[in-house]
């Protein structure tokens, strides 16, 4: 299973760009990258995903390098309710098999 | 439309107890997949049914952890006996495999204590 790699916290002031980054070298072919976020005791939330090109949405954009070895997820004004943990993650398929491997994700806060 | 739904949201329950936690997935989906939380493990896949059928459960802690899904529309997981250690927050996740998207809708999760 392709794994993903991000850093534990990053911080953002209101109003500006947050940019969460996420290495996975070892993405195959078919896989597609996720992101999720999960705010304080609640269920983990779909953002957005992507498989080559870059993707957006109403909550964020997502920009995979050619290479798919990375990707960015950009959030384009933060607010403070955006403060929350960040996953990104590649979905792993064994035939009809759908896993998502959720890794530690990214803490992000947003500062007023 | 109404999403993942979870019950109860909170549980109290002694060492020794049965507990059991149930999942309503959102209609028409037809994978469901039960996810425990915890701050050591972070979030660890327990089971994944698919069209009813469970077809993952490595990740089931062990036989006191017991998981069915006897119609689309409703799925459970038993704990029996309970233990300190199976204090979490359990969510349930449903999706459509009718695409390529694995995309997973969570519930809101059943916050579990065992004292």
């Amino acid at each position: 299973d392709a794994k993903t790699t991000q850093p534990p916290s990053m911080d953002c002031a209101e109003g500006r760009a947050a940019n969460l980054p996420c290495n996975h070298s070892t993405i195959s072919g078919n896989e597609y990258v996720y992101w999720y976020r999960q705010i304080h005791s609640q269920g983990p939330q779909y953002i957005i995903h992507g498989l080559k090109n870059n993707e957006t949405n109403e909550m964020a954009s997502l920009i995979i390098t050619e290479d798919r070895k990375s990707s960015t997820l950009i959030l384009p004004h933060a607010t403070l309710r955006d403060t929350a943990v960040y996953y990104c993650i590649v979905s792993a398929r064994f035939g009809n098999n759908r896993k998502l491997i959720w890794g530690l994700g990214t803490s992000l806060a947003v500062n007023p | 439309d109404a999403g993942v739904i979870q019950s109860p949201r909170h549980e109290v329950t002694e060492m020794g107890q049965e507990v059991t936690l149930r999942c309503k997935p959102i209609s028409g989906h037809n994978s469901l997949f039960w996810y425990r939380q915890t701050m050591m493990r972070g979030l660890e896949l327990l089971i994944y049914f698919n069209n009813n059928v469970p077809i993952d459960d490595s990740g089931m802690p062990e036989d006191r952890f017991s998981a069915k899904m006897p119609n689309a529309s409703f799925s459970t997981l038993k704990i029996q006996p309970s233990e300190p250690r199976d204090s979490a927050v359990y969510f349930c996740a449903s999706s459509s495999d009718r695409g390529q998207s694995d995309t997973q809708y969570f519930g809101p999760g059943t916050r579990l204590t065992v004292l």
